[in-house]
């Protein structure tokens, strides 16, 4: 059973420039959560996808955004980077949307922004 | 709204020495706890659970126990080894929610030394 996988591990931009990140979530899962881990802290929620839909938000700016494909995979996209994006981007999926699924969580995208 | 708080870092122990990480929540629902392990370039690794009170989760030496009247989780195990050098995080997720907002604490960076 393959786990879950991103890509790419680590990515550098600009400010300003626009960013996507890539999720496979583990085999038989439908849900995906994206968080974000500052140098330091723990991870914070940025949104969830359940069957292609987003259906949760944490406190993140709409220029975060997301997709989720038909075999469940899914992207992050950041927009307009700033400085303060840069952050370990992971990524987790669920057998199920909800707080009783436990989450898996892939090795991350470690992302710079100059 | 839900938070965990959990002990600063960093934590230094000899090895074999007994460890305890202190967690505490807040939560306005029925939240299931969670400690995670990550590991030097790595993503989060899920080491142990509860999901409702006096539940004890346990793994690989380690142990937390759900404890409702003290809204805490504290992680504890009696002789840590080298290998165990890691950060924890303790977190929080509503069992009865719609999505997996899953609430992190800071992490605390254990060091166990030869």
């Amino acid at each position: 059973e393959t786990g879950v996988t991103q890509s790419p591990t680590h990515l550098i931009k600009t400010r300003g420039q626009q960013v996507t990140l890539r999720c496979s979530s583990q085999s038989g899962h439908n849900t995906v959560s994206w968080y974000q881990q500052a140098l330091g802290q723990g991870p914070q929620f940025i949104f969830q996808y359940y069957r292609e839909e987003e259906n949760g938000r944490g406190n993140f700016p709409p220029r975060f955004s997301g997709l989720q494909f038909p075999n469940y995979s899914s992207e992050l996209n950041v927009n307009a980077l700033e400085l303060d994006d840069s952050a370990l981007y992971l990524c987790a999926s669920s057998l199920g949307q909800g707080g009783r699924y436990e989450q898996y969580f892939g090795p991350g995208t470690r992302l710079t922004v100059t | 709204g839900n938070s965990v708080t959990q002990m600063e870092g960093p934590v230094t122990l000899s090895e074999e020495a007994f460890l305890t990480i202190n967690c505490t929540y807040t939560a306005t629902g029925y939240p299931s706890l969670f400690w995670y392990v990550q590991y030097p370039g790595e993503g989060l690794q899920l080491l142990l659970k509860a999901t409702k009170a006096d539940d004890k989760g346990s793994n690989k030496g380690f142990e937390a126990t759900y404890r409702k009247e003290t809204t805490s989780f504290h992680l504890e195990k009696g002789s840590v080894q080298v290998s165990d050098s890691a950060v924890y995080f303790c977190a929080l997720s509503e069992f009865l929610m719609n999505n997996n907002d899953m609430r992190f604490g800071a992490g605390t960076r254990l060091t166990v030394k030869p």
